[in-house]
């Protein structure tokens, strides 16, 4: 299997335009889990899906942001506008089960965001 | 996140050196879990510590939680350069899960 991936890994934009971060989550896992990462503020868990059904969006920062699971193979994360606050590195992590940390999290490689 | 306090924020060590890493929290754990995380990749599960006085151990790196569940200890003993790079902990406290800010670790060789 060629574990979580995300796409696109680095994406530059300006302030104001619409982000799409986009993850395939390993095959048979039924978790898939959005983080955000910064310096300021380290790893936050921004929302989680159950069989493409959102669970916990609590971690959503604001209405500019969200997330989406069409199907068990693809979700994305959108900012609409963008702000240069958000840049970070989003990461996207899928799992057969919700306890975070079990071993059977999977982390993909992340996306470099930044907002000029 | 303030709940969660990791020390120190950075290290430089010599290969072959031991290190600890320490993580504290606010409030009572039900589980604790260390991750090592490269510049630019994803999370790597490590450990997870469950019970209090519980204490694993992996190749080099030996993690424990005190009784009161409230702090957890990351060892490393003869630190090599592939342990360079960054570890988190993590922990549920029942209702939320929240990450350290992270440990920078550098090994010169």
């Amino acid at each position: 299997d060629a574990g979580v991936i995300q796409s696109p890994r680095h994406e530059v934009t300006e302030m104001g335009q619409e982000v799409t971060l986009r993850c395939k989550p390993i095959s048979g896992h039924d978790y898939l889990f959005w983080y955000r990462q910064t310096m300021m503020r380290g790893l936050e868990l921004l929302i989680y899906f159950n069989n493409n059904v959102p669970i916990d969006d609590s971690g959503m920062p604001e209405d500019r942001f969200s997330a989406k699971m069409p199907n068990a193979s693809f979700s994305t994360l959108k900012i609409q506008p963008s702000e240069p606050r958000d840049s970070a590195v989003y990461f996207c992590a899928s799992s057969t089960t919700v306890r975070v940390g079990d071993n059977e999290q999977f982390f993909g490689p992340g996306t470099r965001l930044t907002v000029l | 996140s303030q709940e969660l306090e990791q020390s120190p924020q950075s290290l430089i060590v010599q290969e072959g050196k031991n290190l600890t890493i320490n993580c504290t929290s606010s409030k009572t754990l039900y589980g604790l879990y260390w991750y090592k995380q490269k510049y630019g990749e994803g999370l790597i599960f490590l450990m997870m510590l469950q019970k209090g006085g519980e204490e694993k151990s992996h190749e080099k790196i030996t993690a424990k939680l005190d009784e009161k569940k409230q702090q957890s200890s990351l060892h490393i003993t003869a630190s090599q350069p592939s342990h360079a790079g960054t570890y988190l902990c993590g922990a549920d406290t029942g209702n939320q899960f929240y990450f350290g800010t992270g440990t920078s670790l550098t090994v010169i060789p």
